[in-house]
C-alpha cells in the first residue's frame, strides 16, 4: 500500500496571504495525484487532478505542482471561502489518501 | 449531470449488517465502476474498495485488505445501483460513507480521481 503524508497538519494563515501545502508519497506515483476541499458536513470537492490540472470551475488561485513522491497545493491569495481541510490522493496504485492539512485562519 | 444518490442514515447494533445503495443518474452506468470510501468522525478519508459496472468486467471487485472477508460490493445494472455491505458491524465502524465514480477498468491498478461522489450515508454503530 502506498503511504500517503501530508505536512503539515494545521496551517494558520491569513486572509489574503499565499498557502503551501505538502504531500509526499511513500513511492512513486507518476502524476496520479488529486486534491480535495472538505468542508464541515461536506462532501470532498476536487480541486486538481493528474497533480497539476484544476478541475472545472476551480479558481486560478489553486495550482498543483510535483510528480513522483512529492507533490504541492498552492493557494495564492487566500480567501475566507477557503479555510477548510485539503487531502491529497493517489490513484496509481488503487487508492490512499493523506490525513489532511486543515488550514484555519491566523 | 452526473448524480449519485445514497441510501439515507441507519443505526446498527454491534455485530449486525448494513447495506447501503448508490443510484447513478446522468451518465452511462455501465462505462465505469465505482469506489466506496468511507470516514469516521473529526478522521480522514478511507478506501474500502471498487467494483466494475463496465461491460465485460461488470461485477469485477477489488477490496482493501482491511476490509476482505467483511464487505461486499455489488451493482444492479438495470436501475443503475451500486451496494455495498459491511457485516459484523463494530463501533469503529461508526463513519460516513460515500460511493464515488470510478474507472470501470483500472489498468495495472490505475484508477481515477472523483470528480462525482454521493451525499454520504452516516451509519451509527451504538448498542
Amino acid at each position: 500500500e502506498i503511504v500517503m503524508t501530508q505536512s503539515p497538519a494545521t496551517l494558520s494563515v491569513s486572509p489574503g496571504e499565499r498557502a503551501t501545502l505538502s504531500c509526499r508519497a511513500s513511492q512513486s506515483v507518476s502524476s496520479n495525484l488529486a486534491w480535495y476541499q472538505q468542508k464541515p458536513g461536506q462532501a470532498p470537492r476536487l480541486l486538481i487532478y493528474g497533480a497539476s490540472t484544476r478541475a472545472a470551475g476551480i479558481p486560478a488561485r489553486f495550482s498543483g505542482s510535483g510528480s513522483g513522491t512529492e507533490f504541492t497545493l498552492t493557494i495564492s491569495s487566500l480567501q475566507s471561502e477557503d479555510f477548510a481541510v485539503y487531502y491529497c490522493h493517489q490513484y496509481n496504485n488503487w487508492h490512499t489518501f493523506g490525513q489532511g492539512t486543515k488550514l484555519e485562519i491566523k | 449531470q452526473v448524480q449519485l444518490v445514497q441510501s439515507g442514515a441507519e443505526v446498527k447494533r454491534p455485530g449486525a449488517s448494513v447495506k447501503v445503495s448508490c443510484r447513478a443518474s446522468g451518465y452511462t452506468f455501465t462505462s465505469f465502476g465505482i469506489t466506496w470510501l468511507r470516514q469516521a468522525p473529526g478522521q480522514g478519508l478511507e478506501w474500502m474498495g471498487w467494483i466494475s459496472a463496465y461491460n465485460g468486467y461488470n461485477g469485477n471487485t477489488n477490496y482493501a485488505q482491511k476490509f476482505q472477508g467483511r464487505v461486499t460490493m455489488t451493482t444492479d445494472i438495470s436501475t443503475s445501483t451500486a451496494y455495498m455491505e459491511l457485516r459484523s458491524l463494530r463501533s469503529d465502524d461508526t463513519a460516513v460513507y460515500y460511493c464515488v465514480r470510478d474507472l470501470g477498468y483500472c489498468s495495472s491498478n490505475r484508477c481515477s480521481f472523483f470528480d462525482h461522489w454521493g451525499q454520504g450515508t452516516v451509519i451509527t454503530v451504538s448498542s
